[in-house]
């Protein structure tokens, strides 16, 4: 599985749009971006995934490169309760074994 | 409501002794996986079972044993071979080799 570089922390302001970068220079082609995201000594989140195309959902937004060496999560309209650590990670789909999870970007919504 | 249930929230464990961590998931999943983090660190995994009574080892097997008799548990056992254990313990399910997985609420295991 390919290695991701993330910002160790943000801060984003409450109400504001919250953009994550991810780095992902190695990726292969068929290697999916996932973001999870984990609240303090809680279990991670699942929150979105995706192979080349942007994708939305309800909770927030992926953005890919054309090259697929980067991407960026969007969460549209902070909230304190966003206040998480954001885990970007790649991996092939089909692998069935664990998801590696680095050390993430550690994300401050400020009221 | 589905998902996956982790006890206790909170174990202590005395020098010598096994402690059992339990992972219960009525999702129907046929994977599922235990994972360990320290503090300011990522998840590193333990041990995964892809179907019942089969498991494989991870990256950080040493020390832990699983068994999986039933598709909805996968119970951990923390050994008395295992020198550092105070961590969080996560557990996990998907399905089969699906892109997702989902996450109990951890156990975070204390040594007295």
């Amino acid at each position: 599985d390919a290695k991701t570089t993330q910002p160790p922390s943000m801060d984003c302001a409450e109400g504001r749009a919250a953009n994550l970068p991810c780095n992902h220079s190695t990726i292969s082609g068929n290697e999916y971006v996932y973001w999870y995201r984990q609240i303090h000594s809680q279990g991670p989140q699942y929150i979105i995934h995706g192979l080349k195309n942007n994708e939305t959902n309800e909770m927030a937004s992926l953005i890919i490169t054309e090259d697929r060496k980067s991407s960026t999560l969007i969460l549209p309209h902070a909230t304190l309760r966003d206040t998480a650590v954001y885990y970007c990670i790649v991996r092939v789909a089909s692998t069935g074994n664990q998801f590696y999870f680095g050390t993430g970007t550690s994300l401050t919504v400020i009221p | 409501d589905g998902g996956i249930t982790q006890s206790p929230k909170y174990l202590f464990r005395k020098e010598g002794q096994n402690v059992t961590l339990s992972c219960e998931q009525n999702l129907n999943h046929d994977a599922m996986y235990w994972y360990r983090q320290d503090p300011g660190q990522g998840l590193r995994l333990i041990y995964y079972s892809q179907i019942v009574n089969d498991f494989q080892k991870g990256d950080i097997a040493e020390g832990y044993s699983v068994s999986r008799e039933k598709k909805e548990s996968f119970p951990l056992t923390v050994t008395s071979a295992q020198k550092n254990p105070t961590a969080f313990y996560l557990c996990a399910s998907s399905t089969g080799p699906g892109p997702i997985q989902y996450f109990g609420a951890g156990t975070r295991l204390s040594v007295l």
